[in-house]
């Protein structure tokens, strides 16, 4: 079964700080990797994807198979990153279905 | 961008009635929907996979007869929360996927969610 875990259900950083949003996942397979942001009052929008290997916002996720982690990173946080974020895994195996981690709250204070 | 669009965007109703939910893809069609059920500070979960023009497949756990889907068009998928009770209160979205070649492939797209409370 596929499982994905995000340790933190808060973090809180200061503007201009560094922000790591950590995430675990397990799958028997080559998964997919994403992360969602959801802001306030807002519907829940894909930031990036492990594919892309691209940087949105800021920030970047590398995808670490032997570790399996896909941890979410921003070098220096802004307070419009405050939001809800959540680790997503999809793939073949399990008929491409999203399954989402339990999401990390980011608070960056001023 | 692909737009998903949800009505009603909130709903109460007495126990013991059906209340449905819409879920539209705006500007392009997809074949498949998911519908997904979050409790407050909470995750999503997975509630069901909708594919139009077939059954939907639920996950384990989730009651086909309480929770009707039906995905009859490409830019359509309704959820009905049959005789629906205080514990089936909570926040549906879905999302949908476009088909190959269009925009929306492969990246899922998410409504903006439906807040249920029955009484």
């Amino acid at each position: 079964a596929q499982r994905v875990t995000q340790p933190e259900k808060l973090l809180s950083v200061f503007k201009g700080a560094p922000v790591e949003l950590k995430c675990n996942y397990s799958y028997s397979g080559s998964p997919e990797l994403f992360w969602y942001v959801q802001y306030s009052r807002q519907r829940l929008q894909l930031l990036l994807r492990h594919i892309s290997r691209e940087s949105i916002k800021g920030f970047t996720a590398d995808l670490n198979k032997g570790e399996t982690s896909f941890h979410l990173k921003k070098p220096f946080a802004q307070e419009e990153d405050s939001a809800m974020y959540y680790c997503a895994l999809s793939g073949r195996a399990a008929g491409n279905k999203l399954t989402f981690g339990g999401g990390t709250r980011v608070l960056v204070k001023p | 961008g692909a737009v998903v669009s949800q009505h009603p965007s909130w709903v109460i109703c007495k126990s013991g009635t059906s209340v449905k939910i819409e879920c539209r893809s705006l500007d392009f069609q997809a074949t498949t929907m998911f519908w997904y059920r979050q409790f407050p500070k909470q995750s999503l979960m997975l509630m069901a996979t909708s594919n139009e023009g077939s059954k939907a497949t639920y996950e384990q756990g989730v009651e086909k007869d309480k929770f009707l889907i039906n995905h009859a068009s490409l830019t359509l998928s309704t959820l009905t929360v049959t005789s629906a009770h205080p514990e089936d209160s909570s926040f549906y979205i879905c999302s949908a996927r476009g088909v190959s070649g269009r925009p929306g492939t492969g990246e899922l797209f998410f409504g903006e969610g439906s807040r249920l409370t029955v009484l």
